[in-house]
């Protein structure tokens, strides 16, 4: 049980445009979910947790406008990333705590985002 | 504030050796510790975990770790390393509050030589 998935796997695109990653929780309600950000060889770095029907909590520094969190229900939390530029390339990983209130979050399998 | 220190980038262990990862922390309550594996390529899997009780805990893959109080750490061990075990492995804890944040050390690169 507690699977997280995370679709696309991997996308490209182009400069200027904008893409949305998706993450779900096949089998488990999840009252939070994460939404983190994974540069080459380093930790990872939180950038917002969102709680369903909330709005995000972002951390200090990352842009909200540009990283759209929607948590419509309690199963899907999605990240859009707004006019995209080369620096945003990147692995995205999200991951969801469930509604038993354990404190294990459970992780997708990540998104690689590169932008041309 | 919280934190999570492990001192080593990475460490290279010979296949068949026993293997320990070393994992700090700073926290003023009692603290929810975890060990994640992330393979090349892949999300991350939880090994093992802290709340309370026995502070030596037993986890997946042959995997255990032993939470100090005194020496505010929780280090991880294995008795025999697999190639398959190479990976980056991340200690964190969670930061109380409503969401439970992970604070996520930096990670540890484990290579495997033959």
């Amino acid at each position: 049980g507690a699977v997280v998935s995370q679709h696309p796997s991997w996308v490209i695109c182009k400069s200027g445009t904008s893409v949305k990653i998706e993450c779900r929780s096949l089998d488990f309600q999840a009252t939070t979910m994460f939404w983190y950000r994974q540069f080459p060889k380093q930790s990872l770095m939180l950038m917002a947790t969102s709680n369903e029907g909330s709005k995000a909590t972002y951390e200090q520094g990352v842009e909200k406008d540009k990283f759209l969190i929607n948590h419509a229900s309690l199963t899907l939390s999605t990240l859009t990333v707004t006019s995209a530029h080369p620096e945003d390339s990147s692995f995205y990983i999200c991951s969801a705590r469930d509604l038993a209130g354990r404190y294990e979050q459970y992780f997708g399998p990540g998104t690689r985002l590169t932008v041309t | 504030a919280q934190s999570v220190t492990q001192p080593d980038i990475h460490i290279t262990v010979s296949e068949g050796a026993s293997l320990e990862l070393r994992c700090n922390y700073s926290y003023g309550a009692t603290p929810y510790l975890f060990w994640y594996v992330q393979s090349p390529g892949q999300g991350l899997q939880l090994l093992l975990k802290y709340f309370s009780g026995d502070t030596l805990v037993q986890g997946i893959k042959g995997f255990e770790a032993e939470f100090k109080r005194s020496q505010s750490s929780f280090n991880l061990r294995k008795p025999s390393v697999h190639w398959s075990d190479a990976a980056e492995y991340f200690c964190a804890v969670a930061a109380g509050g409503s969401n439970y944040q992970l604070i996520w050390g930096a990670g540890t690169k484990l290579i495997i030589k033959p």
